[in-house]
């Protein structure tokens, strides 16, 4: 099993040049996450998705869209760029599972916007 | 949301025991304490998690306080390879009958030979 993997790992735009991300995962779980880590902080959630064909805001999802067309896939879009959304993102998924629902997560992505 | 307070960072001699601890006052009854590490800039790593009881695995003790509103991490045998930032975590309830992770800003641990 190869887990959770993204590409690109690295990325360079210029202010308002859009891109996509994406995220795959081969363990066949339910739930889905996208998040980003600015230098010196914890990880912010972006958005979610609890199964194909859904997804909900988190924390700071501004700027961002998403789509989960596939159980295994999870995309994440940045239609116009912006400096400010220059970080590191990480996806991660999980079983639907109350007590054990441990999330695993991607290698990350390096995105820098000019 | 309930959020962690940790110390920035840790020094551990090799082959001691680790012990992270974390505060996390305003957490409610139904919500999980999870610990991750981050080794230089990878994907965040499980570690362990619990509700009230204290909890073992092949990688660290979690010791949770009467009263839930901390908990310590321990790594009993702390080799160099255990140098990495180690987040305490809440779970809380998010919309869609999921949960969300709510990140600190986490202790970064450097185990020293």
């Amino acid at each position: 099993n190869a887990g959770v993997t993204q590409t690109p790992k690295f990325r360079v735009l210029k202010t308002g040049q859009s891109m996509t991300l994406l995220c795959a995962q081969d363990m066949n779980h339910e739930y889905m996450y996208w998040y980003r880590q600015d230098p010196g902080m914890g990880l912010r959630l972006i958005h979610y998705s609890v199964g194909e064909g859904t997804t909900a805001k988190g924390e700071v999802p501004d700027g961002y869209n998403v789509s989960r067309l596939k159980k295994q896939n999870f995309l994440l879009g940045l239609e116009s760029a912006a400096p400010s959304q220059t970080s590191v993102y990480f996806c991660a998924s999980s079983y639907r599972d109350y007590n054990t629902d441990t999330q695993y997560f991607g290698p990350g992505t390096r995105l820098t916007v000019l | 949301d309930a959020k962690t307070t940790q110390p920035p960072s840790m020094d551990c001699a090799e082959g001691r025991a680790a012990n992270l601890p974390c505060n996390h006052s305003t957490i409610s009854g139904n919500e999980y304490v999870y610990w991750y590490r981050q080794i230089h800039s990878q994907g965040p790593q499980y570690i362990i998690h619990g509700l009230k009881n204290n909890e073992t695995n092949e990688m660290a003790s979690l010791i949770i306080t009467e009263d839930r509103k901390s908990s310590t991490l321990i790594l009993p045998h702390a080799t160099l390879r255990d140098t990495a930032v180690y987040y305490c975590i809440v779970r809380v309830a998010a919309t869609s009958g999921t949960y969300k992770y709510i990140f600190g800003t986490g202790t970064r641990l450097k185990v020293l030979a």
